[in-house]
């Protein structure tokens, strides 16, 4: 069972706006950076942003994370087909010294 | 070009042990944290082990589980010991650390665990 929570599913029509939240606690997200992973079923996760709010090179910008408190969130702007996809959040663990992902969000594009 | 390439899965009975491989290239391998992260069928990914300037298991597989690497081989280990029919999943090698996330991965190797 994740420590990292996030709504099982979030849609949008393409151009829309799709934000998604990963909620977790002062052990994690609290007190580590927060990661952001889209996984296309049948490959390996993809980093989306490291560090709250930075994006590797190659990652579009409209892709956005943001962190305050013990929650984080994702947001993809300007929705595309290839967006359609699973994001999971995922940071340190001070308490039980390991890395845990969050539950995952599924996201339809209608 | 950076890659990790896998290998050493397959199908092995509950209790019975594997020892699985990612040779790294295109990089300073000895440089580079590296973690192993799983993801069973149907399910969300499931960070395993990390080594970096220490080691770090996740209590799934503490005590059963052993990461190690050869600088030399540019290549990245995990023993897998005891193993369990819930420790059936694709096995991913990812290069980087906690804070600046895994940015490259492996293309996985499936451990099957069953009688």
């Amino acid at each position: 069972q994740s420590v990292l929570t996030q709504p099982p599913s979030a849609s949008g029509t393409p151009g829309q706006r799709v934000s998604f939240s990963c909620s977790g606690s002062s052990s994690n997200i609290g007190s580590n950076y927060v990661c952001w992973y889209q996984q296309v079923p049948g490959t390996a996760p993809k980093l989306l942003i490291y560090m709250n709010n930075h994006r590797p090179s190659g990652v579009p910008d409209r892709f956005s994370g943001s962190r305050s408190g013990t929650s984080a969130s994702l947001a993809i702007s300007g929705l595309r087909s290839e967006d359609e996809a699973d994001y999971y959040c995922a940071a340190w663990d001070d308490s039980l010294s390991g890395y845990v992902f969050g539950t995952g969000t599924k996201v339809t594009v209608l | 070009e950076v890659q990790l390439l896998e290998s050493g899965g397959g199908l092995v009975q509950p209790g019975g042990s594997l020892r699985l491989s990612c040779a790294g290239s295109g990089f300073t391998f000895s440089t580079n944290g590296m973690s192993w992260v799983r993801q069973a069928p149907g399910k969300g990914p499931e960070w395993v082990s990390g080594i970096g300037r220490d080691t770090h298991y996740a209590d799934s597989v503490k005590g059963r589980f052993t990461i190690s690497r050869d600088n030399s081989k540019n290549t990245l280990y995990l023993q897998m010991n005891s193993l369990r029919a819930e420790d059936t999943a694709i096995y991913y090698c990812a290069k980087g650390d906690r804070n600046s996330g895994w940015l490259i991965w492996g293309q996985g190797t499936l451990v099957t665990v069953s009688s």
